[in-house]
């Protein structure tokens, strides 16, 4: 299964917000409200920060928020911090096999 | 506090065969759907592999359906993957994660390398 679509790359500077989105199909996205985003610094394991589309678990900062528009999915990060610079990814529940696709991941640089 | 420990990485020739594991702690691990995640030298995560509960449903990437066998022993906490068939595509950072919310991984481990070259 192909793997959902996010950008390479965005950044921003200090304060600025940021979107990053995800594009998958009407097999995924499109069609479920399981959509996830998680932030992965180098050598780290990935930490989860958006579950549901739209919902942050506890301890998530109310600067990260998520969307979902039809196949695309979105994470805003508002009030960019030096400590955001990092990889998102993106993930979805997809009605087949494959069961959870994730998006290539995108990484973001806080200039 | 949550924790999920991977072991059983290493080095393995194509074609040979590995078992990894992952002890959690912290949660009431019979109770919770165990995944494995994989992620190649840098590139994406993927997914790899799930189990339920009590360890009577499974499923599994196209990828790795007929080399992979995920287990579980409710008893000692632990999660399993066994590898056999080795290919060097399988090369990549394995880590353990907890189904939460949503298909959501709430918690993962630190992850162990296995590296499938001769």
């Amino acid at each position: 299964q192909s793997a959902l679509t996010q950008p390479a790359s965005v950044s921003g500077s200090p304060g600025q917000s940021i979107t990053i989105s995800c594009t998958g199909t009407s097999s995924d996205v499109g069609d479920y409200y399981y959509v996830s985003w998680y932030q992965q610094h180098p050598g780290k394991a990935p930490k989860l920060m958006i579950y549901e589309v739209s919902n942050r678990p506890s301890g998530v900062s109310n600067r990260f928020s998520g969307s979902k528009s039809g196949n695309t999915a979105s994470l805003t990060i508002s009030g960019l911090q030096a400590e955001d610079e990092a990889d998102y990814y993106c993930s979805s529940y997809i009605s087949s096999s494959t069961l959870v696709v994730f998006g290539g991941g995108t990484k973001l640089t806080v200039l | 506090e949550v924790q999920l420990v991977e072991s059983g990485g290493g080095l393995v020739q194509p074609g040979g065969s590995l078992r990894l594991s992952c002890a959690a702690s912290g949660f009431t691990f019979s109770s919770y759907w165990m995944h494995w995640v994989r992620q190649a030298p840098g590139k994406g995560l993927v997914w790899v592999s799930r189990i339920n509960s009590d360890g009577s449903f499974t499923n599994y990437a196209d990828s790795v359906k007929g080399r992979f066998t995920i287990s579980r022993d409710n008893a000692k906490n632990t999660l399993y993957l066994e590898m056999k068939s080795l290919r060097a595509e399988d090369t990549a950072l394995y880590f353990c994660a907890r189904e939460d919310l949503g298909y959501s991984y709430g918690f993962w481990g630190q992850g162990t390398p296995v590296t499938v070259s001769s």
